[in-house]
């Protein structure tokens, strides 16, 4: 069965901070790997990662993975108050021809000013 | 659209009642997808649609559980007799094509059931 696990579940940090967020994986015919970020209620879209090593950028905001170990890290630097939200990851695989995301359970981040 | 929509945003149903929640993805998007969040955990696939076609619908916890998506665009989840464990935010994503990694989520329906 295919499984995600993120880590930690909760983190709380100041403001200006870096941060590190860790996904593990377990699938079948792996496709992609892709960070969301859940502030209310509609997670938005952050990277879809699907070669190793490659890391993919956006502003304070970075994540790479790596196939051989399974796993993906989300880097936030100089992190500000709106980054507080819950950082989830979902994998995709091919099995039975369906496309659906697996999620783990997220990371919380709090961001203090 | 700009993005997908659901409707409603809140539904308070009595244990026993029938719901209906709403999906509109982004207009011309062949892939949509419901999915099921309870609190404090990540969502959890339900069903798959390509067009009108329920592809994958292993997801779905009961055969109170349907879901359709008739002409290929808004689909509609029905749960009946609604049980306390129903509660939840059901999200609804919508890809462009099959084979397009990204799916856009919209804000989700908040079924609580009492």
């Amino acid at each position: 069965e295919d499984k995600v696990v993120q880590s930690p579940l909760s983190l709380v940090v100041h403001e200006g901070d870096t941060v590190t967020l860790n996904c593990s994986y377990e699938v079948t015919n792996f496709r992609s790997l892709l960070w969301y970020k859940q502030e209310k209620k509609a997670p938005t879209f952050l990277f879809m990662l699907t070669s190793s090593g490659i890391e993919k950028k956006s502003g304070r905001l970075s994540s790479i993975l790596d196939k051989k170990e399974l796993s993906s890290i989300l880097n936030i630097t100089a992190t500000q108050t709106g980054d507080s939200a819950i950082y989830l990851c979902a994998v995709e695989g091919t099995q039975g021809g369906s496309e659906k995301l697996v999620f783990g359970k997220g990371t919380k981040l709090t961001v203090n000013p | 659209g700009a993005g997908v929509s659901q409707s409603p945003r809140y539904k308070v149903a009595k244990r026993g009642q029938d719901v209906a929640l709403r999906c509109d993805p982004i207009s011309g998007h062949v892939s949509l997808f419901w999915y099921q969040q309870a609190l404090g955990q990540g969502p959890e696939f339900l069903t798959y649609f390509q067009n009108e076609a329920q592809l994958d619908k292993s997801g779905l916890p009961s055969d109170r559980f349907f879901a359709e998506r008739p002409e290929g665009s808004v689909s509609t989840l029905k749960i009946q007799r609604t049980q306390q464990e129903d509660s939840a935010v059901y999200l609804c994503a919508s890809s462009l094509w099959p084979g397009a990694y990204e799916q856009y989520f919209g804000p989700g329906t908040r079924l609580t059931v009492t």
